[in-house]
């Protein structure tokens, strides 16, 4: 499988936990993106790398919420002591420099109980 | 100030049925580019199609239509013949030559058999 892989599908926590998601981009894909979605609503953008520099981080990332790509391969998206409204799903995408599609993995559910 | 808009937010058919799907975007860049994307209930965000602003033809790709008329500020899908296989909810969305990707609401379709 060459697309975007996530993982993991599905995560269940309790509040106050610590959760790490992994998003494995395409190949030769520099550039990764990480978005959120709720229930009824488009995604929504959090921050996006260009191989390991994170360019931009939204201010929906709160401090709780941290993002890394060492050596610009794969992607960690880490939210520490996590609350109820942090439950969406997270999608992480992949690009090629110069092209415009974004190619999206199929998400890490997470919810917050 | 960037944003897409998709007023439909669930459309029910009946299989062989013709739907559109409306998207209306705002931006105040000359150059941008606009997607579709399906996302099935397996929740990963398929590319359907990329348009950029230069660029008014329509386009056509087996049961498939968009429309793009600029004038309007309007990128609408057409689906021929519709078949269950095309429920799923379809997001439009907006990049105006940066990273960031702009998502509308979504539409719900659902094709009944």
């Amino acid at each position: 499988d060459t697309g975007v892989s996530q993982d993991p599908r599905h995560k269940i926590t309790k509040r106050g936990q610590n959760v790490t998601f992994r998003c494995d981009p395409i190949s030769e894909h520099n550039r990764l993106y990480w978005y959120r979605q709720t229930l009824g609503q488009g995604p929504e953008f959090l921050t996006y790398f260009q191989n390991e520099a994170q360019l931009e981080k939204s201010r929906l990332l709160s401090d709780r919420f941290s993002a890394e790509r060492p050596k610009g391969s794969f992607s960690t998206l880490e939210i520490q002591r996590t609350e109820q409204g942090d439950s969406a799903m997270y999608l992480c995408a992949s690009r090629i420099g110069g092209a415009t599609e974004a190619f999206f993995g199929q998400g890490t559910r997470l919810t917050v109980v | 100030a960037q944003k897409v808009t998709q007023a439909q937010t669930e459309i029910s058919v009946v299989e062989k049925e013709d739907v559109t799907l409306d998207c209306v975007y705002e931006t105040r860049d000359t150059t941008y580019y606009l997607f579709w994307y399906k996302q099935p209930p397996s929740g990963e965000l398929v590319f359907l199609i990329r348009r950029n602003s230069f660029d008014e033809q329509n386009e056509i790709s087996g049961r498939y239509s968009w429309n793009f008329q600029k004038s309007t500020s309007s990128f609408n899908f057409t689906i021929t013949a519709s078949q269950v296989v095309d429920s799923a909810v379809y997001f439009c969305a907006l990049n105006e030559g940066t990273y960031k990707y702009i998502f509308g609401t979504g539409t719900r379709l659902k094709v009944l058999a």
